[in-house]
């Protein structure tokens, strides 16, 4: 089993609709980070959080410690939107492990 | 201007051949990291250092070895390529003051093709 599993794998949205990706993770953190890859390969961090709910724009990120999980949302989806979403958890103060990744297509 | 770059941003080389990929950063960080990623995968970590001349594997070194001679630059070296090392490579850095939350700064990746 994946120490970092994400569901789902891939998301198609028409536009507007409210997304919602997941990150399970076993092992123990300080902060779990969400990224985004855009097509062209590029990886950017949207938010590190360590507890409760972070919100940037249309992008809100929540995490429950108790139960090693966090969900990824975004409100009125845009095509832009459309990239891949990575969870990342710290393995130790070395590196993370990260998620497979969500592919998630937003379709006007 | 970027903050970490990689050189070359695509390549494609014949089995056997050894390959060195470059990343450069602006930044300051005392930490770089060399990933890759294939399709359906997570990134994993290939190596890291800490501090020039610090070298430590990580959890797929095996094929690949690297050097960091400044702060600013750490090259990852393909002794000689095979195609499985066909994949996505991504150098990272990050900020020994915040290492407890562990941010990453990400280069734009290098395409490797070996055919």
């Amino acid at each position: 089993k994946n120490e970092v599993e994400q569901s789902p794998q891939n998301l198609t949205a028409q536009e507007g609709e409210f997304i919602t990706i997941n990150c399970s993770y076993s092992v123990g953190i300080s902060a779990l980070h969400w990224l985004q890859q855009h097509p062209g390969g590029g990886i950017v961090s949207l938010f590190m959080l360590s507890s409760g709910k972070k919100k940037h724009g249309r992008l809100i990120a929540t995490i429950n410690i108790q139960e090693k999980h966090s969900s990824l949302h975004i409100t009125a989806s845009h095509p832009r939107d459309s990239a891949v979403y990575i969870c990342a958890v710290p393995n130790n103060n070395n590196d993370m492990r990260f998620g497979a990744g969500t592919r998630l297509t937003v379709k006007p | 201007d970027a903050d970490v770059t990689q050189t070359p941003r695509n390549r494609i080389t014949k089995t056997g051949k050894r390959i060195m990929l470059e990343c450069s950063q602006t930044k300051g960080h005392d930490r770089m990291y060399w990933y890759r990623q294939d399709p359906g995968l997570g990134l994993r970590l290939i190596y890291y250092s800490f501090d020039v001349k610090d070298i430590n594997k990580g959890e797929i070194s095996d094929g690949y070895s690297v050097s960091r001679q400044a702060q600013a630059k750490f090259s990852l070296s393909l002794e000689s390529a095979i195609p499985n090392q066909t994949a996505l490579y991504f150098c990272a850095t990050s900020d020994l003051r915040t290492s407890l939350v562990n941010e990453q700064f990400f280069g734009p990746g290098t395409r490797l093709t070996v055919l």
